[in-house]
């Protein structure tokens, strides 16, 4: 089955602080992975997707994520966290034009 | 605002009633999706189309739930007799050609059955 996984439900980290939000997947092929972010009654947004190429990945807001394939996870990482960052984070995979999302990662960055 | 919009935002209808929720996509593009989001949990993926075709439907919870996109621009997804388990957000999001594009989120149409 194509899945991912984000083993914590909640992640803490102080502001200014290096923050990690992990994730791992198993899908078939070259898989094709999103990051995604969600505010409070709010849709999700798109923050990062790698598709093939290297292995480090920019995106919005001074976030990235590393693929490692041998791993089979893309964790998605920021060198300083701000209070403004905390919200929902949403691991996603696309198989075949089926998009499978993660059951997601609470970040809470305090002052 | 990503350019896909949703109505209503938010629907209170009574167990056992019919209810519809609508979906604009961003213009240009050519797939459609709908997802299921409980509390706490990511997006359940539902349907999806590719203009107006759907190819995907295996994942649609129940016989009571049906989506259309009848021209290849907005949708609808309609759940007949509504039950409260189907409490939910309901979002919409719609993506350009190519498998490898990312998908934008409408905010979500959120049902309330009582």
């Amino acid at each position: 089955a194509q899945s991912v996984a984000q083993p914590e439900d909640q992640v803490n980290v102080a502001e200014g602080n290096p923050l990690t939000v992990k994730c791992t997947y198993s899908v078939s092929g070259n898989p094709y992975l999103f990051w995604y972010v969600q505010y409070p009654n709010r849709g999700l947004q798109f923050l990062l997707k790698y598709i093939t190429g290297d292995n480090l990945v920019k995106g919005s807001y001074g976030f990235e994520a590393e693929f490692n394939k041998s791993q089979t996870s893309f964790h998605l990482k920021k060198p300083s966290a701000l209070v403004s960052d905390s919200a929902l984070y949403f691991c996603a995979g696309n198989n075949f034009n089926k998009f499978y999302f993660g059951s997601g990662t609470k970040l809470n960055v305090k002052p | 605002d990503t350019g896909v919009s949703q109505d209503p935002r938010h629907k209170i209808t009574k167990r056992g009633q019919n209810v519809t929720f609508r979906c604009d996509p961003i213009s240009e593009h050519n797939r459609l999706y709908w997802y299921r989001q409980t509390l706490g949990q990511g997006p359940e993926f539902l349907t999806y189309f590719q203009n107006e075709a759907q190819l995907e439907k295996s994942r649609l919870l129940s016989d009571r739930f049906s989506a259309e996109r009848p021209k290849g621009s907005f949708s609808t997804l309609e759940i007949q007799r509504t039950e409260q388990g189907d409490s939910a957000m309901y979002l919409c999001a719609s993506g350009g050609q190519g498998a490898t594009g990312e998908l934008f989120f409408g905010e979500g149409s959120r049902l309330t059955v009582l």
